[in-house]
């Protein structure tokens, strides 16, 4: 069973640029999940999709951060601008119910210079 | 919403040791995960125990859901075990299962 998939892993940006990060689940996932997770701390729930619907977005700054899924499969989050304080590692996770067990990609780590 | 504490923040053992690592949760769970952040940042699945006693090779879970922490153990560590141990749950209030996680218990196993 692939895991799910993630990219890029790494990107570097400037302040006040635009990047946009993908993400495929595992096939026949329902939920699907962002997280933010700050150098040195614990990973920060950012949006929860279950299929194409959000679920939870209380925590994604809504000024600077979108992320959509598209026909309930992949998922793209967008940052735009960037500010420095978004470095941070952005991991995309699914989940086949809720509560269910969640399966977590490699991440991509982003820098804001 | 609910809140996961985990202790110790750090652990610095020498291979062969055993550890405890414990995470505390502030309301009832529907999931508790045990996680592994190695070195290159994923997070790998170790345990899905939201109440019980599991086991895998050197590695096993108790949660106690009635008094609200679960324990992870380690036995004869490995300098392979380093990394960053999480835990996460899902609150018996939400509906949706978000994961809420701890800040970590960082182990260092030297040779």
């Amino acid at each position: 069973e692939a895991g799910v998939a993630q990219s890029p892993r790494y990107k570097i940006i400037e302040k006040r640029q635009s990047v946009a990060f993908w993400c495929n689940p595992i096939s026949g996932h329902a939920t699907l999940y962002w997280y933010q997770q700050i150098l040195g701390q614990g990973p920060k729930l950012l949006i929860q999709f279950q299929n194409n619907g959000v679920v939870d977005d209380s925590q994604l700054p809504k000024d600077r951060f979108s992320a959509e899924r598209l026909k309930g499969v992949d998922s793209t989050l967008k940052i735009q601008p960037a500010k420095l304080e978004d470095s941070a590692v952005y991991l995309c996770a699914s989940s086949s119910r809720v509560p269910g067990l969640a399966f977590f990609g490699q991440g991509t780590r982003l820098t804001v210079v | 919403g609910i809140q996961v504490e985990q202790s110790p923040p750090d652990l610095i053992l020498q291979e062969g040791a055993n550890s405890t690592l414990r995470c505390n949760f502030s309301d009832s769970v529907n999931n508790l995960q045990w996680f592994h952040q190695n070195p290159w940042g994923q997070l790998i699945n170790l345990f899905y125990i939201p109440s019980g006693t599991k086991q895998n090779g050197r590695l096993s879970a108790t949660t106690v859901a009635t008094e609200r922490y679960s324990l992870l153990y380690i036995s004869s560590s490995q300098t392979t075990d380093s990394g960053v141990y999480f835990c996460a749950v899902v609150g018996g209030g939400t509906s949706y299962g978000k994961l809420t996680f701890g800040q970590g218990t960082i182990l260092t196993v030297h040779p």
